[in-house]
């Protein structure tokens, strides 16, 4: 089966413009999730899916950060206006109900 | 609020050595510990999910333990191999998962 798919892989921006990153899951995965990894750290959740509807975005920067997933396939997550600190790689991933998470390769933003 | 943290932050190990990763969470009411590798400006590869019943869970030369009521996991690589450069993982969670900070290790030939 086709793995999770993400889009770009890499993204250099200047601070305070705004981003969008994309994520397409495996089919049928019905729970999405975003993670950010800073450089030496390990991930940290951002916000998680279930269909199209959100389950915890309790550590979404929501002042800029926003994150959409319409009709419950595809995501994306979106950063207005960006920030030197918002530089790391983003990862997505999904899973089916009661199993494991597959991760896409994800994004390396890069803010300067 | 489950908090993980792996030692070492780093290790260099000559190739054939048998070594062994460490893992410490917070929260011992986890529903599983998993254990991932990373490749440089890769994605997150799953090695190991040893659920909360569970006290160990193998696949080839990896194995991964689980003692909950320490809060501890470690991994265990036997023979290490120069292809098992990578920085590795844990994390503790069902589906919503926490992260470690991850140790590199490089396995020099």
């Amino acid at each position: 089966e086709a793995g999770v798919a993400q889009s770009p892989r890499y993204k250099i921006i200047e601070k305070r413009q705004s981003v969008a990153f994309w994520c397409n899951p495996i089919s049928g995965h019905a729970t999405l999730y975003w993670y950010q990894q800073i450089l030496g750290q390990g991930p940290k959740l951002l916000i998680q899916f279930q269909n199209n509807g959100v389950v915890d975005d309790s550590q979404l920067p929501k002042d800029r950060f926003s994150a959409e997933r319409l009709k419950g396939v595809d995501s994306t997550l979106k950063i207005q206006p960006a920030k030197l600190e918002d530089s790391a790689v983003y990862l997505c991933a999904s899973s089916l109900e009661g199993r494991k998470n597959n991760f896409g390769s994800g994004t390396r933003l890069t803010v300067v | 609020k489950q908090e993980v943290t792996q030692i070492p932050a780093a290790l260099s190990v000559p190739e054939g050595e048998n070594l062994v990763l460490n893992c410490s969470f917070t929260d011992s009411a986890i529903y599983n510990l998993q254990w991932f590798r990373q490749d440089p400006g890769k994605g997150l590869t799953s090695l190991l999910l040893i659920q909360s019943s569970q006290r160990e869970q193998t696949s080839g030369r990896l194995n991964a333990s689980l003692d909950k009521s320490s809060g501890r996991s470690t991994l265990y690589i036997a023979a290490s191999q120069p292809g098992d450069s990578a920085t590795y993982l844990c994390a503790a969670g069902f589906q919503k998962l926490v992260f470690g900070t991850g140790t590199r290790l490089l396995v020099s030939p």
